[in-house]
């Protein structure tokens, strides 16, 4: 157990709609970290937060957005969501950018 | 920009060694080593900082080389356990912040 939550675990939707992704950090850790691995794909760094801000950016798409809340907890937004956006989704925590990356155990997103 | 790793894969027989490598095109400030075990999130393995330091986690061990912007995983001595997908991840300056990009991994199969 990393000490990072994700919710939800699974989560299957249609084409068009939007879904809200949700991670806790470890406790302690101000950057959080968003990642899509799509099948037999890397790790796609999408964006980062430190204690609030956003700090980096990656190939993340208009149609996604983020913030971290006061209490350092993170959403990922996803919406108008297409077939190929079916992938799983990672958030990790650390404490800072060149620090261990701790990932929760990601959300499986399946559009239909 | 993403690192480019080396082989994509590999099969190996219990007890033999590898070496996974790891280069960029651009400055780096340190080199991250992941591993992810089929169906789990990754789980880091070390950090390499500038200065060529050489670290080591039991049998698995790595190299940076600054100057060339490579990086080296050795597994000597593989286990069964030591199967999953390698990713490293390559921190460099972006945007005035610190950002960490992996590449696509290599898949390392350990047969008995």
């Amino acid at each position: 157990d990393s000490g990072v939550t994700q919710t939800p675990k699974h989560l299957i939707t249609a084409t068009g709609q939007r879904v809200t992704l949700r991670c806790s950090p470890r406790s302690g850790d101000l950057s959080v970290y968003w990642y899509q691995q799509s099948l037999d794909q890397g790790l796609q760094f999408l964006i980062q937060y430190y204690n609030g801000e956003e700090r980096a950016k990656g190939n993340i798409l208009e149609r996604f957005s983020a913030q971290q809340f006061p209490d350092l907890h993170s959403e990922l937004n996803l919406s108008s969501l297409e077939l190929g956006d079916s992938a799983l989704y990672f958030c990790a925590s650390s404490l800072a950018t060149s620090h261990e990356q701790f990932f929760g155990p990601g959300t499986r997103l399946t559009v239909l | 920009q993403q690192p480019v790793q080396s082989p994509q894969a590999v099969i190996l027989r219990e007890g033999e060694d590898a070496v996974i490598n790891c280069s960029s095109s651009k400055a780096l400030y340190s080199v991250h080593w992941y591993r992810q075990k089929h169906g789990e999130a990754p789980v880091f393995l070390m950090i390499l900082l500038k200065g060529g330091e050489q670290k080591g986690h039991e049998k698995i061990s790595a190299s940076f080389n600054e100057k060339k912007q490579q990086s080296s995983l050795y597994l000597t001595a593989s286990q069964l356990s030591y199967s999953g997908t390698y990713f490293c991840g390559t921190e460099r300056n972006s945007g005035g912040y610190q950002k960490v990009t992996f590449g696509i991994g290599t898949k390392l199969q350990v047969i008995p």
